[in-house]
């Protein structure tokens, strides 16, 4: 059974791009996270999706952040006008519909904007 | 609003030198305490769940152990393998999402 798989692993970007971050959850899982990590610091919880639904995004900066886990495809995470403070290691995590307290990370994806 | 704090910051053993890593938590109300691990460059790989104080769980040579404001995590005769980050990460009963801590940094000589 594979794990949460993310793409791309890496992903450099200049200032004023965009970024599309991807995630697929793992087989039967329909619960996902996405947390980001900045250097030094701890893992910050952004926003909780089910399969078209957006349950929790209080962790969203209000403005250039976007997420969405459509009815068929990986949830992506979009970052526009990228600026250099968004540099970070973003992980997905993934749960299944009957425990939905267990979080089953991938291996991030690390965001470097020039 | 809910904390975690975990300590040491870093911690270093030589090969079967037992220790314990401490997770100290303020959370409203807890549904559960979450135990990961964190090699460099890769994603938290899930280690304990504990729901309630006095709870107790085991996975080699990790023993997870929960109160009411802490969470211990016992590691006996570790290994340069279990060298790792270790985080803690509580969730709180009105959400679904985890609230890390930022680590204790195991390093392991043999």
């Amino acid at each position: 059974n594979a794990g949460v798989m993310q793409n791309p692993r890496h992903l450099v970007r200049r200032r004023g791009q965009e970024a599309r971050l991807r995630c697929s959850p793992m087989k039967g899982h329909s619960h996902v996270y996405w947390y980001r990590q900045l250097p030094e610091e701890g893992l910050k919880f952004m926003v909780y999706l089910q399969k078209e639904n957006i349950i929790d995004e209080s962790g969203m900066p209000k403005e250039r952040f976007s997420a969405e886990f459509p009815k068929e495809g990986p949830s992506i995470l979009r970052i526009q006008q990228v600026v250099r403070g968004d540099s970070a290691a973003y992980f997905c995590a993934s749960s299944p519909p009957q425990a939905t307290d267990t979080q089953y990370f991938g291996p991030g994806t690390r965001l470097t904007v020039l | 609003e809910d904390q975690v704090t975990q300590s040491p910051e870093a911690l270093r053993l030589q090969e079967g030198e037992s220790s314990s890593l401490n997770c100290s938590y303020t959370v409203s109300g807890l549904r559960g305490l979450f135990w990961y691990r964190q090699d460099p460059g890769k994603g938290p790989e899930f280690l304990f769940t504990l729901y309630s104080a006095g709870e107790e769980k085991e996975k080699e040579r990790l023993k997870a152990t929960l109160t009411k404001k802490e969470s211990f995590l016992h590691i006996t005769a570790p290994k340069p393998e279990d060298s790792a980050t270790y985080l803690c990460a509580p969730m709180n009963t009105g959400f679904q999402k985890l609230v890390f801590g930022t680590g204790t940094r195991l390093l392991v000589s043999p």
